[in-house]
């Protein structure tokens, strides 16, 4: 079954510290790994989109990285910021299929003062 | 640049009643879609379209219909609500199905509030 996985389900940290969260995925065929910004009541923006070949893709602060081999993924946050309050979600694409994005249900992060 | 344009951003209903939610693109994306959110689950695609004049049925596409008439254009009508139907729906679009393996990116609207009581 095609499945994303992520951890923690949510984060707390204190502003200017770093974390790192992760995506485990059992989709295939893979065609391409996303991680998304969802702050809250608004639509997902994306942060970094990595191929197979890929194995890291930094966008500012934000840091993923892609083991294709082991079908982990992780996102990291350097210097957080009270912005950075967000859920952040992973999205494998499949190269096949009527569903072909499979979407994680988020890590809900929160950076506090 | 507008981007994914959604409309309306709140909406009750009344169960049995029907509505359509609007979603517009200015980017001449082939590849639109429409998602709902649900606490505690990833998204879900109920419909897509590969380009005007095709749509096709996502995950869950039960009580709900699409139709592309246009490039721009790609509204969701809900034919009977119910209460099942409360959800936050997201539009989107991008350049290809998939994004392929340049990995395109893909654009998403605020979401539109939808509550069916």
């Amino acid at each position: 079954k095609n499945q994303v996985e992520q951890s923690p389900q949510s984060l707390i940290i204190l502003e200017g510290k770093n974390c790192t969260l992760q995506c485990n995925y059992t989709v295939s065929p893979f065609s391409n790994l996303r991680w998304y910004k969802q702050d809250t009541g608004r639509g997902p923006v994306s942060l970094t989109i990595m191929t197979f070949s890929e194995n890291t893709k930094s966008n500012g602060r934000y840091t993923a990285t892609l083991d294709a081999d082991t079908k982990q993924s992780s996102l990291h946050i350097t210097a957080s910021q009270l912005s950075d309050s967000a859920s952040y979600i992973c999205v494998v694409s499949r190269n096949s299929g009527n569903t072909p994005l499979v979407f994680g249900k988020g890590t809900r992060l929160s950076v506090i003062a | 640049n507008a981007g994914v344009t959604q409309t309306p951003k709140f909406q009750v209903l009344k169960t049995g009643q029907s509505m359509t939610l609007q979603c517009a693109q200015d980017m001449n994306h082939e590849y639109m879609s429409w998602y709902r959110q649900d606490p505690g689950m990833g998204l879900r695609l109920i419909h897509y379209s590969v380009g005007a004049g095709i749509t096709d049925q996502g995950e869950v596409p039960n009580g709900y219909n699409v139709s592309r008439s246009t490039t721009e254009d790609f509204p969701l009508r809900l034919l009977s609500a119910a209460p099942s139907q409360t959800s936050v729906y997201f539009c989107a679009s991008s350049y290809s199905r998939t994004g392929g393996s340049s990995g395109n990116t893909i654009y998403f609207g605020e979401g539109s509030w939808l509550t069916v009581v």
